[in-house]
């Protein structure tokens, strides 16, 4: 069975403290690994796509990288409004995503 | 805004009842994807469809269905509903049959069964 742990389960940084999240992922035949940033009451919003080991994507103060086993999601310089909760998700070869319970990240002024 | 709009916002019913919930896609969007979201479970994957057929299926229960039209929205019925089914239902969509592609998720309808 698809599995996708997340880790920490919570972290609070103080404005421009650097850090990262976890994502580890037992899928079968992977065909893509996936960052969605969620706020509380909304859908998730995309935010990266990995395929393969070794890739590596940017966006503003986010940065996901990938291997086999584990995906990271780095923060530099947080703000304030980065505060939210930061799933990953594992596409397998059944053609369904299976979601990790996510990373509620909380950055303080 | 994801362009996939999901109807109703909020939905308050009474156990043994019966709902329906709807999502458009984005335009040009073939695949569509349900998922329910509890606080306990996370966001668990229902059933996809494409171009009108069925897909994939996942942890959905037998007193859920689903069905995509041919104009593409989705619609996700729910049955003698219990209050366990009190969830976040969201729909998301995307260009491609396969999960190779990114999804892009509704606003959600909030589920309360009393």
């Amino acid at each position: 069975e698809d599995q996708v742990t997340q880790s920490p389960e919570a972290l609070r940084l103080q404005e421009g403290e650097s850090s990262s999240l976890n994502c580890s992922y037992t899928v079968s035949g992977l065909r893509g690994l996936f960052w969605y940033r969620q706020d509380p009451g909304k859908g998730p919003e995309f935010l990266f796509t990995l395929y393969s080991a070794g890739e590596e994507k940017e966006k503003e103060r986010l940065k996901a990288t990938l291997t086999k086993k584990e995906s990271f999601l780095h923060i530099t310089a947080p703000k304030p409004e980065d505060s939210a909760t930061y799933l990953c998700a594992a596409g397998g070869s059944n053609y369904k995503l299976t979601f990790g319970k996510g990373t509620l990240l909380t950055v303080n002024p | 805004d994801s362009g996939v709009t999901q109807t109703p916002k909020h939905l308050i019913t009474a156990t043994g009842q019966r709902v329906t919930l709807r999502c458009s896609p984005r335009s040009g969007d073939l695949s569509v994807y349900w998922y329910q979201q509890s606080l306990d479970q996370g966001l668990q994957f229902l059933i996809q469809y494409y171009n009108g057929e069925e897909r994939a299926k996942g942890n959905i229960l037998e007193r859920f269905s689903a069905q995509q039209f041919p104009d593409l929205h989705s619609e996700l019925n729910l049955s003698s509903l219990e209050l366990g089914d009190s969830a976040l239902y969201f729909c998301a969509s995307s260009v491609l049959g396969t999960d190779k592609g990114e999804q892009f998720f509704g606003p959600g309808t909030r589920l309360t069964v009393l």
